[in-house]
Formats: structure tokens, sequence, C-alpha cells
């Protein structure tokens, strides 16, 4: 069974700093790897996603993704922090459906990203 | 395009009673799910369904009931709300289960038991 672990619940960074958000993986078979924000009171949305190809992926709002094979990680970077990045940020993980009863799409448990101005 | 519905977006209820979360999608999406999201737990799964007339179980279905009638609509219905029910609803669809398609969510339902 997969699983998805994001490091820290709570980030803070100072405006204009690097964001680093950290999610590895546990997956028996190359999977898919998606990033998603929630802002308050809002609903998920999806930031970027790997599938296949270059394993270097870039999103909305100039954030961007690596997927390290080696690693079993997809952390998620911005170079300068906005205050508007301020949300709560979901690493997920699908893997092709093979049969069984499971969903495919697994979470991480969210990290809180905090701006200080 | 919609995308996926919710409704109602807030709601208060007493304990024992019943209600109906509304969901529906216009994307002709096969799959589709219900996670519930509280402080520090993520999204867990509730129910979810591979399409019309097919629905599962997930990660923490107790309390919960589910349907899926038509490809658009997956709605929720709790059978007697307990304050434990006290959550964040949220409706999602996905092309097919195990897809490299991401999920598309609706923008929750919050909902309170007294």
């Amino acid at each position: 069974a997969q699983s998805v672990t994001q490091l820290g619940s709570h980030v803070s960074v100072s405006e204009g700093a690097l964001v680093l958000l950290r999610c590895n993986y546990s997956s028996s078979v190359p999977p898919y790897l998606f990033w998603y924000v929630q802002y308050p009171n809002q609903g998920l949305q999806l930031l970027l996603k790997y599938t296949t190809g270059a394993t270097l992926v870039k999103g909305i709002n100039g954030f961007e993704a690596e997927f390290k094979k080696s690693e079993t990680s997809f952390h998620l970077t911005k170079p300068s922090a906005h205050m508007s990045d301020a949300a709560e940020y979901f690493c997920a993980v699908s893997e092709k459906y093979s049969g069984g009863g499971a969903d495919g799409l697994t979470f991480g448990k969210g990290t809180h990203l905090i701006i200080q101005p | 395009n919609a995308g996926v519905t919710q409704t109602p977006k807030f709601q208060v209820l007493k304990t024992g009673q019943s209600m109906t979360l509304q969901c529906a999608q216009d994307m002709n999406h096969e799959y589709m799910s219900w996670y519930r999201q509280d402080p520090g737990m993520g999204l867990r799964l509730i129910h979810y369904s591979v399409g019309a007339g097919i629905t599962d179980q997930g990660e923490v279905p107790n309390g919960y009931n589910v349907s899926r009638s038509t490809t658009e609509d997956f709605p929720l219905r709790l059978l007697s709300a307990a304050p434990s029910q006290t959550s964040v609803y949220f409706c999602a669809s996905r092309f097919d289960r195990g897809s490299n398609q991401p999920q598309h969510f609706g923008d929750g339902t919050r909902l309170s038991i007294l």
C-alpha cells in the first residue's frame, strides 16, 4: 500500500525567501504525483502534477516540484515567497489502478505554510 | 463549466438528525469520492464510486451512506448525526481510478453537529 509523508505540519518563511515543502512517498510502482493548495474556506486546487517525462514540473503561481525516484521524493519549491502563498498544501500519490478495492489516490496530512512579513 | 458543485456550504444539525450533502459534477467523470477534513488529519476517504450504480467504502465509512444513480450526482447521507461527524466535507471527481488525471474538488460543506 502506498503512503505519503509531508515533513512538517507547519512551515514558516519570510516574504521573499525560498519556500520548500517536503513530500516523500512509498509506492511499489512508479506513481503519479500531485501537489494541491487549499486557501482558507476553499476546496483543493491543483498546483502541479508529475505523470511521466521531465522530472522537474512547473505549476501555477511560480511553484515547481522535482520527482526524485531514488529518494522517493516530490518536494515543492518556490524561489520567493509571497504573502498570497499562505495556505495549506497537500501532496498526493496515485498508482495505476491494478484491481482491488482501494482508492487509487493517497493524500499526505498537509503542510500549513505561513508567510512572515 | 461548473466543475464539482456541493450544497449546502454550511449546515448546523442537532444530534440524531439526518441530512444529505449534495454533490454534482459536469465533467462526465466516472470516479467520484467523498472526503472529510479534520485538523491534523488531512483528508480521509469516506466513500467512493467508480461509476453509476457502483459504490464502495473508504477509510471512514461508518455513519454515512452513498448512492450513485447517475454519473453526475453522488450524494452523501448522514443517517443519525453525531458530534464526531462535525467536519468539513469535500466531494471530488476524477476521470477514473488510478488515473494520471487529478482530482477536482468542490468548495466543501462545513457541517456542525450540536
